[in-house]
């Protein structure tokens, strides 16, 4: 299997734009997360969907992004408008089913906005 | 909520020498998941080990172990026999066992330098 794959691996865009990252997952995975890394705050979950549905968006910063999946091998990560405060490494990441289970990560997305 | 806490931000070691990484956490649960995930300076997050809280045992994977001690709420990791490609973040993680609740809280992370 490839992995999860994410795209793209580098996106500078202007404050103000709208953004999409693209995430498709291992096939058969149950589980979906989207994950930001920033030096200030560390490695934090966003959302995660089981079988395309949101679970848990508790993580989303704020109504500038939002997340959907709408088919099993594909998920969308926007934010819209853009903030150089939105400047991160985003992670997509994908398991088969929950518990000990581990979650596999895909490459990142190193976000830049100016 | 439970958190995660990685005191040391970095960490050195001599190739080929032993190392120990720390990790507590503060939770409330009886029933949890612990892994330790490394990244390279490539930033693909790579499970190195988990735990089971309900396993006594200590989990190990090759050079790499753990010292799970579940009423200090401490969570160790061991790399023996230290090598260049070991130099990485390392994060500690916890999953809460509560079913349903697949979130993943991080520690801060060490990164680990291995001195040739």
């Amino acid at each position: 299997d490839a992995g999860v794959i994410q795209s793209p691996r580098h996106e500078v865009t202007e404050m103000g734009q709208e953004v999409t990252l693209r995430c498709k997952p291992i096939s058969g995975h149950d589980y979906l997360f989207w994950y930001r890394q920033t030096m200030m705050r560390g490695l934090e979950l966003l959302i995660y969907f089981n079988n395309n549905v949101p679970i848990d968006d508790s993580g989303m910063p704020e109504d500038r992004f939002s997340a959907k999946m709408p088919n099993a091998s594909f998920s969308t990560l926007k934010i819209q408008p853009s903030e150089p405060r939105d400047s991160a490494v985003y992670f997509c990441a994908s398991t088969l089913r929950p518990g000990p289970y581990e979650q596999y990560f895909g490459p990142g997305t190193r976000l830049t906005v100016t | 909520a439970q958190t995660v806490t990685q005191s040391q931000p970095e960490m050195s070691v001599q190739e080929a020498e032993t190392v120990t990484l720390s990790c507590t956490y503060d939770t409330s649960e009886s029933d949890y998941y612990l892994f330790w995930y490394k990244q390279p300076p490539s930033r693909q997050m790579i499970l190195v080990i988990r735990q089971e809280a309900y396993k006594q045992q200590n989990a190990t994977e090759n050079r790499f172990s753990v010292n799970f001690q579940k009423a200090a709420k401490s969570f160790s990791l061991k790399i023996s026999d230290s090598q260049l490609g070991d130099a990485a973040m390392y994060f500690c993680a916890y999953r809460s066992g509560e079913f349903g609740n697949e979130k993943l809280t991080f520690g801060t992370g060490t990164r680990l330098t291995i001195i040739p």
